[in-house]
């Protein structure tokens, strides 16, 4: 099957600070890349819809200021959580979907966030 | 997307099928019923999908009711490494929205 790449694996901030995290498809071009996060012992909750060359699409309460998208290539997206605070601390998972066929969802190995 | 319906949780044991129930009573005609499954603390799994006929590949079958208003997920040998949450979600096959319910937390014991 399709592989999704994250970078990184997890990653420890200070409050107040800004972090990045990367999302690849490896061998196929993905246009539309979803953003995810799931706290323990909670299901995944979709928080954007990313599109190559385009502005995300956000879900209701999730703030587009504070979680930056960018997709700026077939194969790349970017969630960059501004202003860290220690309630951003969760599992974010991102996925990339076929465009054909049968438009089923790979997903990363998503990044541990962890804010003090 | 439809709502769908999952047992919390189920024990199987080792080597024996199991068999994950998920009633979907809302479906639309245009919609798939996906499996997934997320081991802990990595990213979902891909399982398996299908419309309105049973399903099989190398890690499971997918057998739906003539209604389609509900299906079942069969490992056919259940494995330690089986242990997850299993995810049943309906969705349009071209929207690529898709969200994820509670699901079944499978436990295979030995």
């Amino acid at each position: 099957g399709a592989v999704v790449s994250q970078h990184p694996s997890w990653v420890i901030c200070k409050s107040g600070t800004s972090v990045k995290i990367e999302c690849r498809s490896l061998d196929f071009q993905a246009t539309t890349m979803f953003w995810y996060r799931q706290f323990p012992k909670q299901s995944l909750m979709l928080m954007a819809t990313s599109n190559e060359g385009s502005k995300a699409t956000y879900e209701q309460g999730v703030e587009k200021d504070k979680f930056l998208i960018n997709h700026a290539s077939l194969t790349l997206s970017t969630l960059t959580v501004t202003s860290a605070h220690p309630e951003d601390s969760s599992f974010y998972i991102c996925s990339a979907s076929l465009t054909s066929g049968t438009y089923e969802q790979y997903f990363g190995p998503g990044t541990r966030l962890t804010v003090t | 997307d439809a709502k769908t319906t999952q047992p919390t949780s189920m024990d199987c044991a080792e080597g024996r099928a199991a068999n994950l129930p998920c009633n979907h009573s809302t479906i639309s005609g245009n919609e798939y019923v996906y499996w997934y499954r997320q081991i802990h603390s990595q990213g979902p799994q891909y399982i398996i999908h299908g419309l309105k006929n049973n399903e099989t590949n190398e890690m499971a079958s997918l057998i739906i009711t003539e209604d389609r208003k509900s299906s079942t997920l069969i490992l056919p040998h259940a494995t330690l490494r089986d242990t997850a949450v299993y995810y049943c979600i309906v969705r349009v096959a071209n929207n690529n929205d898709m969200r994820f319910g509670a699901g079944t937390r499978l436990t295979v014991k030995p």
